[in-house]
């Protein structure tokens, strides 16, 4: 029973690189959500997909893409990588009347 | 999205019952209260949520005035290992077929010394 799965756990870009942060979830969830959370701060949502084949825009959308790829797989894409996105990037799912799983997070350093 | 206020840090001892407020003045008509656990370098983990009055499970009791403008959870005799920062959260809980949009603020740091 794996949850919420990310890959990777650690990476480091250098500034203008391009990376996607997967996420796979195996518990039949509909809603999907991506978070970065910075040093000593709560989570900011970043974006969120209500059921596959729709994505929208949370709170900090700006330098990212999405992708809700089946009902399984949420990406997160930055096509150009700058440090202000040196963060730790958690994914969640979430069933329709419950609370939300997250993953173990992404570590991502741009320098 | 209800706005939430609670203490940025508390500290506490082992076996002793811990209980963080959370302020929610705006909170709305359909929206449920969540509470969060977050351990350092893990995602959040769920713990508990209601709508009113009291609700308790194997972790904890989430306790909820009749004006909903607040809610305090409850955490008996904590240990070390509930060391955490814990978040509370405001927002309609939608079924069958919905979803939500949860808004995490800056939590609460609670250390539990031995």
């Amino acid at each position: 029973n794996a949850g919420v799965t990310q890959t990777p756990k650690f990476q480091v870009l250098k500034t203008g690189q391009s990376m996607t942060l997967q996420c796979a979830q195996d518990m039949n969830h509909n809603s999907m959500y991506w978070y970065r959370q910075d040093p000593g701060m709560g989570l900011r949502l970043i974006y969120y997909s209500a059921s596959e084949g729709t994505t929208d825009k949370g709170e900090v959308p700006n330098g990212y893409n999405v992708s809700r790829l089946n009902k399984r797989e949420f990406s997160l894409r930055l096509e150009s990588a700058a440090p202000s996105q040196t963060s730790v990037y958690f994914c969640a799912s979430r069933e329709d009347s419950g609370g939300y799983t997250f993953g173990s997070g992404t570590r991502l350093t741009v320098v | 999205l209800a706005k939430t206020t609670q203490p940025i840090s508390m500290d506490s001892y082992e076996g002793q019952e811990v209980n963080i407020t959370c302020s929610h003045n705006n909170i709305a008509t359909n929206d449920y209260i969540t509470w969060y656990q977050q351990f350092p370098s893990q995602g959040p983990r769920f713990i508990i949520q209601g709508y009113k009055t009291k609700v308790t499970n194997e972790v904890a009791s989430l306790f909820i005035p009749a004006d909903r403008k607040s809610s305090t959870l409850s955490l008996p005799r904590v240990s070390l290992s509930d060391t955490a920062v814990y978040y509370c959260l405001v927002g309609v809980l939608l079924f069958s077929g919905g979803y939500n949009k949860l808004i995490f603020g800056a939590g609460t740091r609670l250390a539990v010394h031995p």
